[in-house]
């Protein structure tokens, strides 16, 4: 089985602080790990994937990420933090043993909030 | 590129109604796509699987009768919530892979693009 897990469930930065959101995972096999956020009442957008390829992923919007076996993580991150970020972030897993479709698993969720 | 529109974005409605929503790709063409549900500060949850020409993959706990999921064509996908209850207010959102990732290990595991939701509020 695989799952996400997210530490905090609510980080709150002044602006142009670092942006550190943590995610956890747990998997039998390889994973593929997505970060997406979420602004209010609207869908969710990518921010970045791990496809097993480079472990330090860059993504849109600043954000990056960092896969690491040993520590089973992929803890997302941003330099400076803008009043735009402030949204809620989902780390997530694709199922991907047996017969699965590729569905997402997806972590609890952060809710980003930042400081002028 | 890569939109996947959803509609309506909002309904409200009496108990008993039966509502449906629709999941478009917009630029791109979908052999499947997911339909999840969002409980107020909680996280997705995936509903069920839609597969464009078969039966939907529900999961476990969700009603197939209740949810039902057509999906027509490689754009289109609908969610019928039938004799709608207030328990069944929640938001719901849908998202697609495009085709061209391919059906391997590697095409199911590509990001899945989602639509901007539905707000479900049954009265």
């Amino acid at each position: 089985a695989q799952s996400v897990t997210q530490l905090g469930s609510h980080v709150s930065v002044s602006e142009g602080a670092l942006v550190l959101l943590r995610c956890n995972y747990s998997s039998s096999v390889p994973p593929y790990l997505f970060w997406y956020v979420q602004y209010p009442n609207q869908g969710l957008q990518l921010l970045l994937k791990y496809t097993s390829a480079a472990t330090l992923v860059k993504g849109i919007n600043g954000f990056e990420a960092e896969f690491k076996k040993s520590e089973t993580s992929f803890h997302l991150t941003k330099p400076s933090a803008h009043m735009s970020d402030a949204a809620e972030y989902f780390c997530a897993v694709s199922v991907n043993y047996g017969g699965s479709q590729g569905n997402l698993i997806f972590g609890k969720g952060t809710k980003l909030s930042v400081k002028p | 590129g890569a939109v996947v529109s959803q509609h309506p974005s909002r309904v409200i409605c009496k108990s008993g109604t039966s509502v449906k929503i629709e999941c478009r790709s917009l630029d791109f063409q979908a052999t499947t796509m997911f339909w999840y549900r969002q409980f107020p500060k909680q996280s997705l949850m995936l509903m069920a699987t839609s597969n464009e020409g078969s039966k939907a993959t529900y999961e476990q706990g969700v009603e197939k009768d209740k949810f039902l999921i057509n999906h027509a064509s490689l754009t289109l996908s609908t969610l019928t919530v039938t004799s709608a209850h207030p328990e069944d207010s929640s938001f719901y959102i849908c998202s697609a892979r495009d085709i061209s990732a391919g059906q391997g290990s590697f095409g199911r595991n590509q990001p899945q693009h989602f639509g901007d939701g539905t707000r479900l509020s049954i009265l």
